[in-house]
Parts: C-alpha cells; structure tokens; sequence
C-alpha cells in the first residue's frame, strides 16, 4: 500500500494571505506527482503534472515544488482569493503501474473576505 | 469546459437494484479509464482501470463481480453496480487519459444511496 499523505487536513485564510501545502509521497520508484483542485460540486480539475526533481511549475497564482529524493512536494498560493477556496489533492504515481494515481487526503483551503 | 461527462450525478434506488454509471470522454479517444470510490472523509481509491476492448483490471479487494465494468470504445466506459446494498452506497468517480504523461480528466462523479 503506498503512503501518500497531504497537510494540513484543512485550512481557513483571509483573502490576500499567502499559503502553502505539502505532499508526501514514497521516495523510492518514483514516476510522477500530479496536483489536483476540486471544487464543491465539480470535477476535479489538473494543475500540475511533475516528473523531474526540483520541478517547479506555475499558473497564475499558483505554484508547485517537487522533491523526489526526499518524497515531498508543496503547492503555493499567493494572495488567496475565494475563489480559491477549493479542496486541492496531490497523486502519486509510481514507476510500472500504467498512470494509476494514489490520492493523498488532500488539503481542505477556506479563504474568505 | 467539460472534457469527461459522468451519468447519472445521483442515484437513490432500493437494496437489489443493478445501477449502471457512464463515463464519456467528450472531445478525445481514452486509452485508458480509471474508476474510483470515495467514502466518507477518505480519500478517492482506485477500483478499476479499465483499457478499451480488453478486460478492467480491478484493484486488490474490490469484487470484479459486484463491479461489472465496460469499456466499449474509446470514448465510454461503464460501471455496473450489481444487486447494490447500502453498503455500496459512496461516491463513485471515473477519470480519462489521452496518454500517459497526461493528466486525467475527471467527470462529476456519481452519488449512490441504496436503501
């Protein structure tokens, strides 16, 4: 069974504030690490896809860092907006399993006004 | 928009009842499918992938019985839930891959309540 865990479980910011995630995942047969934000009553929508350690990718707001080595990755976000409130889920992939994603918990993040 | 359409959003039907859910990929050819449940403050776990024209491969403890899965072309696969009790009541989501170094595409996800 692979170990993939998110914190914090939940999160509650105020609009503006910057935040941050992590992802923990095993270090050894690594393939790739994708990001995932779901919103309430919606299909979970890609962010990243990360396959190289020291990734570093960005849209917008958001950005993510990828360590393999040590089996982390965290997700930032600048300036918190509502909108971003969402619940946003890492999955690990490992090497020889055909794309099959195991989901850590995710990230429950509130932001309001 | 919507790349991954899911059939029905919610379905609430009494113990015994098949149900089946779609799964369509909409503006591409899947080559591979993936079937998840999600229980209660649990994270979604893979039940099946499903590969058209060839048999799922279902994930250990899952019943290949109880969870009859399709894949008929390229752009639909089914999931069969087989005399549902309450216990198989959850949230069951499907996702669609073009190729492996993409992301996958989700659809809605479908509530099931037997009672």
């Amino acid at each position: 069974i692979l170990n993939v865990e998110q914190s914090p479980q939940s999160l509650h910011v105020q609009e503006g504030d910057s935040t941050n995630f992590t992802c923990s995942f095993p270090s050894s047969n690594f393939y790739a690490l994708h990001w995932y934000r779901w919103e309430t009553a919606k299909s979970p929508e890609a962010l990243f896809v990360m396959t190289l350690n020291g990734d570093e990718k960005k849209k917008g707001r958001i950005s993510a860092t990828l360590n393999t080595k040590e089996g982390y990755s965290y997700l930032y976000i600048k300036g918190s907006q509502p909108e971003d409130s969402a619940t946003y889920l890492c999955a690990f992939i490992k090497a020889g399993t055909a794309s099959k994603l195991t989901f850590g918990t995710g990230t429950r993040l509130q932001v309001t006004l | 928009g919507a790349v991954v359409s899911q059939h029905p959003s919610w379905v609430i039907c009494k113990s015994g009842t098949s149900v089946k859910i779609e799964c369509r990929s909409l503006d591409f050819q899947a080559t591979t499918m993936f079937w998840y449940r999600q229980f209660p403050k649990q994270s979604l776990m893979l039940m099946a992938t499903s590969n058209e024209g060839s048999k799922a491969t279902y994930e250990q403890g899952v019943e290949k019985d109880k969870f009859l899965i399709n894949h008929a072309s390229l752009t639909l696969s089914t999931l069969t839930v087989t005399s549902a009790h309450p216990e198989d009541s959850s949230f069951y989501i499907c996702s669609a891959i073009r190729d492996r170094v993409q992301p996958q595409h989700f659809g809605d996800g479908t509530r099931l309540s037997i009672l």
